[in-house]
């Protein structure tokens, strides 16, 4: 049971547009940060969002982030299928400590 | 470029120690805040630990405190994780990242190393 709460899955087709949800709670995203991360089949994972809505240089202005009050959502525009992997959303909490959702598995159709 | 290369991951049986090592290049080591992040099976990222800049402070997911140990040494530009009483539910691959102090923002990460627990 993560302390972030993210969908188990999506799904789109090319070229469309996903949005990933992720929520938490007072003491974490309502009063941190949130970050988004890419984990690809095989590879490390990697920072795609940082700071709500900031992009990383080289990740594509495809992928946005927004934060409002207890929940946040990461957006994938132009969905290419290299974009095929799990996504998670992370933040401090109060309790000092680092908080991960549970992942959300990205399928292109 | 960055670089994080970690090692020191094998199997072992339950009670025993482990030491992780992340040996880093690239950035400025010694200003960075650390952390270890782990992935158990089929399971979802997990953060675990992370060390200040100069080692003064750290903090631990409670999975881990008072088994698990972070430090580090600038002078070698490498990241420790000592792992006393594993357990089973411990087998996962461990990834050091650099970021930040009291925030989770991990901007690099290294490839990882696997442990595995288990009698």
């Amino acid at each position: 049971q993560s302390v972030l709460t993210q969908p188990p899955s999506v799904s789109g087709t090319p070229g469309q547009t996903v949005t990933i949800s992720c929520s938490g709670s007072s003491s974490n995203i309502g009063s941190n940060t949130i970050n988004w991360y890419q984990h690809l089949p095989g590879t490390a994972p990697k920072l795609l969002i940082y700071v709500n809505d900031k992009r990383p240089s080289g990740v594509p202005d495809r992928f946005s982030g927004s934060k409002s009050g207890t929940s946040g959502s990461l957006t994938i525009s132009g969905l290419q299928s290299e974009d095929e992997g799990d996504y998670y959303c992370a933040t401090w909490d109060a309790s000092q400590r680092g908080v991960f959702g549970g992942g959300t598995k990205l399928t292109v159709l | 470029q960055v670089q994080l290369v970690e090692s020191g991951g094998g199997v072992v049986q339950p009670g025993r120690s482990l030491r992780l090592s992340c040996a880093a290049s690239g950035f400025t080591f010694r200003s960075a805040a650390m952390h270890w992040v782990r992935q158990a099976p089929g399971r979802g990222l997990e953060w675990v630990a992370v060390i200040s800049y100069d080692g003064d402070n750290s903090y631990y997911a409670d999975s881990v405190k008072g088994r698990f140990t972070i430090s580090r040494d600038n002078s070698k530009k490498t990241l420790y994780l000592q792992m006393n009483n594993l357990r089973v539910e411990d087998t996962a691959v461990y990834f050091c990242a650099s970021g930040w102090f009291g925030e989770l923002r991990l901007d690099y990460w290294g490839q990882g190393t696997l442990v595995s627990v288990s009698s």
